[in-house]
This record gives C-alpha cells, sequence and structure tokens, in this order.
C-alpha cells in the first residue's frame, strides 16, 4: 500500500536559518505529491504540490521537487521566519485518496 | 480553489452525546470526504461523501458511529454518535478541486473536546 514517511521533529531553527524536512514515499503507481502546512489554531492549507517526476512545487519561499529515483519529495526554504512556525504535512495521492505523513512541527524563535 | 467552510469551528461536547459538523463548499464538486486528526496525530481519513449514496467508510470507521450524508454536490454533514474521550479530535471536511489539477483542499476543520 502506499506511505509516506517524514522526518520526526520537533524542529526548532533561528529566524533566517534554512529549513530542510525529509520526506519519502512508498506507492503502488505514480501519485501526486503534495505538502499541506497547518498553522497554530487553523486548519490544514495546501503549501504546494508536484504530479509527475522531476516537477517542482513552490510556494511562499517554500520548494519542493518530485524525486522519482529516490521516492522523495524534501520540502526547503531558504531563510525562515517566525511566520513559518508550524505543522507540516507530507502526502501523496493516487487518486482521490490521501496518505499522510506523521507531520513535522517547525518552531522558528526571533 | 475551493472555499470549504464547517460548522461548528469548536465545540466542547458531553459524553454520550451525539454532534453533526457540517461542510459547506462554495461550488460544485464531485468528490468529498470527512478526515480525523486526533491530538498531536496525522489525519486518517474516515469515509467519502458520495452524493445519492451510502458514503464509503475506511477501515476502522462504521457508519453507526460516524452517519455521513451527501444531499448534493455543495454540503455534506457527518455525525459523531455516543461521543467518548476518545473522540476529541480535529475533524476535516475536504474537497477534491476538478479545477484545481485535482488538488485537494481542506476547511478550516471542527474542535470537538468531549468531556
Amino acid at each position: 500500500g502506499n506511505s509516506v514517511t517524514q522526518m520526526e521533529g520537533p524542529v526548532t531553527l533561528s529566524e533566517e536559518a534554512f529549513l530542510t524536512i525529509n520526506c519519502t514515499y512508498t506507492a503502488t503507481g505514480y501519485p501526486s505529491l503534495f505538502w499541506y502546512v497547518q498553522y497554530p489554531g487553523e486548519g490544514l492549507q495546501l503549501l504546494l504540490k508536484a504530479t509527475k517526476a522531476d516537477d517542482k512545487g513552490s510556494n511562499k519561499g517554500f520548494e519542493a521537487t518530485y524525486r522519482k529515483e529516490t521516492t522523495s519529495f524534501h520540502l526547503e526554504k531558504g531563510s525562515v521566519q517566525v511566520s513559518d512556525s508550524a505543522v507540516y504535512f507530507c502526502a501523496l495521492s493516487e487518486g482521490y485518496k490521501l496518505s499522510f505523513g506523521a507531520g513535522t512541527t517547525v518552531t522558528v524563535r526571533a | 480553489s475551493a472555499v470549504i467552510s464547517q460548522k461548528p469551528s469548536r465545540d466542547i461536547c458531553q459524553r454520550g452525546t451525539s454532534l453533526t459538523i457540517q461542510c459547506q463548499v462554495d461550488s460544485q464538486v464531485t468528490m468529498m470526504f470527512w478526515y480525523r486528526q486526533q491530538p498531536g496525530q496525522s489525519l486518517t481519513l474516515i469515509a467519502t461523501a458520495n452524493q445519492g449514496s451510502e458514503a464509503t467508510y475506511e477501515s476502522g470507521f462504521v457508519i453507526d458511529k460516524f452517519p455521513i450524508s451527501r444531499p448534493n454536490l455543495t454540503f455534506s454533514t457527518l455525525t459523531v454518535s455516543n461521543m467518548s474521550p476518545e473522540d476529541s479530535s480535529i475533524y476535516l471536511c475536504s474537497v477534491e478541486d476538478s479545477g484545481a489539477g485535482n488538488t485537494i483542499y481542506f476547511g478550516e476543520g471542527s474542535w470537538l473536546t468531549v468531556v
């Protein structure tokens, strides 16, 4: 079956630091890959997505590249802000079903 | 992207009672889903809400505990029945937006605490 494994947290960074959250997946076919973000006290928001190999998704300074050869979709941001403090979820879909990773809590300190 | 509204946003419920959560979408969508996020956990799919027919439940979830309605293409309800503290969770409605490359979007969630 499909599954997503993402880096365990929590992760604590200083403002302007570089952020990487690792995500690898197992899928039987050719899934679409997503990063969702959940800010404190809020619901889930789509951050970025990629639908095929070598696609790069980007939004709000975050990037992730769909790497089929390593079955990975690592999230990166070059310079984080306090407002990036949130829980980040990696997910894949085949068809309409989403499989989520466990989530990584990121805290950015001023 | 589709705009999804859920009600209630938060509630504190008594053990043994039932609560119905409403989900309204601003456009017609074919696929609507209900997820649960238990405290500090990831999201788990409860069921797919099918318009005009019974919902399709995932393993571990049953209709008696989580009855779902889907009367049209813009609205769905999830009832959490006979609640216990273990049902304290965020319940999220989501839709597949075919106009956005079949991306799945989520509502703000309904945060339920059972006491």
